[in-house]
């Protein structure tokens, strides 16, 4: 079975730094999927940024990266030039490839960011 | 503007009563998921339709829940009789199965049995 692994429940970070949330996961898996979805206050749950495994290369998305470290299972989100609208509670996620899949994610327990003035 | 409908987006009930959550998926997605999330367990696996059919719902107390998908616009999510360890945020999710990996997300049910 899949685990995913949030270990900072909590952080906070000054408006317009650099924060990095960490997140392991553990699978037998070759091939798969890991996101990281924003939840802020409305409940809404977003997609941040998605990685394949099979890519060697970290995902971007303007002001968010990952570190993808498929050896050592770990999945970190680097948020850059933090904005007040960062400010939700952020999943890891996990799912296997395959079309039966597709959507069937296993969460971690998500840390809560909290950006400052 | 395509997005995930779910309703209610609040619900407060009393112990025993039956209570039912309503999603209207992504035209064109054949993949539906329930989500709960509770503070103790975060997000888990409740139940999910592929083309309307149920293909796991393990996650799910299988004495008092129950979901289904009448047609492919609308999937429910029935509890009966709810108790307090009922109460949770409901999630429903669509995805689009062909080769596409993002799961949608409505809004949520919150749910409060009291």
């Amino acid at each position: 079975a899949q685990t995913v692994t949030q270990s900072q429940p909590e952080m906070s970070v000054q408006e317009a730094e650099t924060v990095t949330l960490s997140c392991t996961y553990d699978t037998s898996e070759s091939n798969y999927y890991l996101f990281w979805y924003k939840q802020p206050p409305s409940r809404q749950m977003i997609l941040v940024i998605r990685q394949e495994a099979y890519k060697q290369q970290n995902a971007t998305e303007n002001r968010f990266s990952v570190n993808f470290q498929k050896a050592a299972k770990s999945f970190s989100l680097k948020i850059s030039d933090s904005q007040l609208g960062d400010t939700a509670m952020y999943f890891c996620a996990f799912m296997k490839l395959g079309s039966s899949n597709t959507g069937k994610l296993i969460f971690g327990q998500g840390t809560t960011l909290q950006v400052k003035p | 503007d395509a997005r995930v409908t779910q309703t209610p987006r609040h619900k407060v009930t009393e112990m025993g009563q039956e209570v039912t959550m309503r999603c209207q998926p992504i035209l064109g997605h054949n993949t539906v998921f329930w989500y709960r999330q509770t503070m103790m367990q975060g997000l888990e696996l409740l139940a999910y339709f592929r083309n309307r059919a149920p293909l796991d719902d393990s996650g799910m107390p299988k004495d008092r829940f129950s979901a289904e998908m009448p047609d492919a616009t609308l999937a429910t999510l029935k509890i009966q009789p709810s108790e307090p360890r009922d109460s949770a945020v409901y999630f429903c999710a669509s995805v689009w199965g062909q080769g596409r990996t993002e799961a949608f997300f409505g809004q949520g049910t919150r749910l409060t049995v009291v």
